[in-house]
């Protein structure tokens, strides 16, 4: 089992503020990373796709970047609102798709 | 444009009770999943299949089955359902990202 680790737990930022999370994840034998949005009483849906060492993705104000040499990557959330409030999955995998693991998650709160 | 569909989205069951949760997509994938989900905790994988034929245990996968006879559907089995598997279940099928049904939340009593 990849072990597959986020922080932090839980967050709760102002309207307008930025902020930003990490997942942590065993830099060898890694295949690819995926960052998921988790709204309340729906299923997660995925935001990003990463697999080279250095790769930035941007959704809007949702930003991810990636570093495989020292095992983590950073989502960045710009002038958060309060709709961003959800928790965020990230999704480690190693060897090969068949070995993936999740993180618990950052439950994310903007408070308006 | 269904995606995974998942049924039934809720459920309570007596302890020793017995029951399948449906799960079917329709984006011809391969990899089919299973989780659970606990409160105030991440999704935990209990089975999973890389195609019709196939399917491998993962995380927590004791008190469950599945099956995966055709590429769209992957049925979840409780057999003897115990207060331990109170949880919700997500379902999911990938090429690359995950995409997830809507969940059954399952009370054991």
């Amino acid at each position: 089992i990849l072990n597959v680790e986020q922080s932090p737990q839980s967050l709760h930022v102002q309207e307008g503020d930025s902020t930003n999370f990490t997942c942590s994840f065993p830099s060898s034998n890694f295949y690819a990373l995926h960052w998921y949005r988790w709204e309340t009483a729906k299923s997660p849906e995925a935001l990003f796709v990463m697999t080279l060492n250095g790769d930035e993705k941007k959704k809007g104000r949702i930003s991810a970047t990636l570093n495989t040499k020292e095992g983590y990557s950073y989502l960045y959330i710009k002038g958060s609102q309060p709709e961003d409030s959800a928790t965020y999955l990230c999704e480690g995998s190693s060897g090969s798709a068949r070995q993936l693991t999740f993180g618990s998650g950052t439950q994310l709160t903007v408070l308006p | 444009n269904a995606g995974v569909t998942q049924t039934p989205k809720f459920r309570i069951l007596k302890i020793g009770q017995s029951m399948t949760l449906q799960c079917t997509q329709d984006m011809n994938h391969n990899y089919m999943y299973w989780y659970r989900q606990d409160p105030g905790m991440g999704l935990k994988l209990i089975y999973y299949s890389v195609g019709a034929g196939i399917t491998d245990k993962g995380e927590v996968p004791n008190g469950y089955n599945v099956s995966r006879s055709t590429t769209e559907d992957f049925p979840l089995r409780l057999e003897l359902a115990a207060p331990s598997q109170t949880s919700v279940y997500f379902c999911a099928s990938r090429v690359n990202e995950a995409f997830f049904g809507q969940g059954t939340r399952l009370t054991v009593v």
